[in-house]
């Protein structure tokens, strides 16, 4: 089975621009949870679908929002970047017979 | 907040076992311990979890006490490639809310 997939993997963006991130899950698996990576905090988690839904939230501005197509697949989209939110944007995925969550290789967004 | 505690590092020698502790004194009866890994910017990979009894898999070995307020990770025979970021994960409540709280993990050094 594939593993989970992002896309792009780097991304360089400037001040005030807005930015779509794209998750594909392995295949079967309807749940995607976003984490948002950065040295000093570690991972933060940002939200979680399910079957188009959004389960779950963390502690984010409104600036980060998210969505789930009918195939699973995600993106979530920052909008007016700033220097802040230069980190590394993990996508997991759960399938229903397991909780276990299966990591992509993350995108890593740097804001200029 | 992070509900686990963990060494910042570590160090091992090549070939000989590796053993992580992990604190989490505040874990609830239906929670789960994670271990996953995180090896230079890549995405986090899972290496094993349990609820109260020992688990063994082909990664490692999770020794979780009696009390459930600590666990080690074993990894039997640690090669450089082992070199990474562990870290320990209490999964919060089953269902709907399913998110990973990470703290910072152990940095571990597998030293020829």
């Amino acid at each position: 089975k594939a593993g989970v997939t992002q896309t792009p993997r780097y991304l360089i963006k400037t001040r005030g621009q807005q930015v779509t991130l794209s998750c594909s899950p392995i295949s079967g698996h309807r749940s995607v949870s976003w984490y948002q990576q950065t040295p000093g905090q570690g991972l933060q988690f940002l939200f979680e679908y399910f079957s188009e839904t959004q389960r779950n939230k963390g502690n984010f501005p409104g600036r980060f929002s998210g969505r789930q197509f009918s195939n699973s697949r995600s993106e979530m989209n920052v909008s007016t970047l700033e220097l802040g939110d230069s980190a590394l944007y993990l996508c997991a995925s759960t399938g229903q017979d397991t909780d276990t969550q299966y990591f992509g290789p993350g995108t890593r967004l740097t804001v200029l | 907040d992070a509900k686990t505690t963990q060494p910042p590092s570590m160090d091992c020698a090549e070939g000989r076992a590796a053993n992580l502790p992990c604190n989490h004194s505040t874990i609830s009866g239906n929670e789960y311990v994670y271990w996953y890994r995180q090896i230079h910017s890549q995405g986090p990979q899972y290496i094993i979890h349990g609820l109260k009894n020992n688990e063994t898999n082909e990664m490692a070995s999770l020794i979780i006490t009696e009390d459930r307020k600590s666990s080690t990770l074993i990894l039997p025979h640690a090669t450089l490639r082992d070199t990474a970021v562990y870290y320990c994960i209490v999964r919060t409540n089953a269902g709907n809310n399913r998110k990973l709280i990470w703290g910072l993990g152990t940095s571990l050094a597998v030293n020829p």
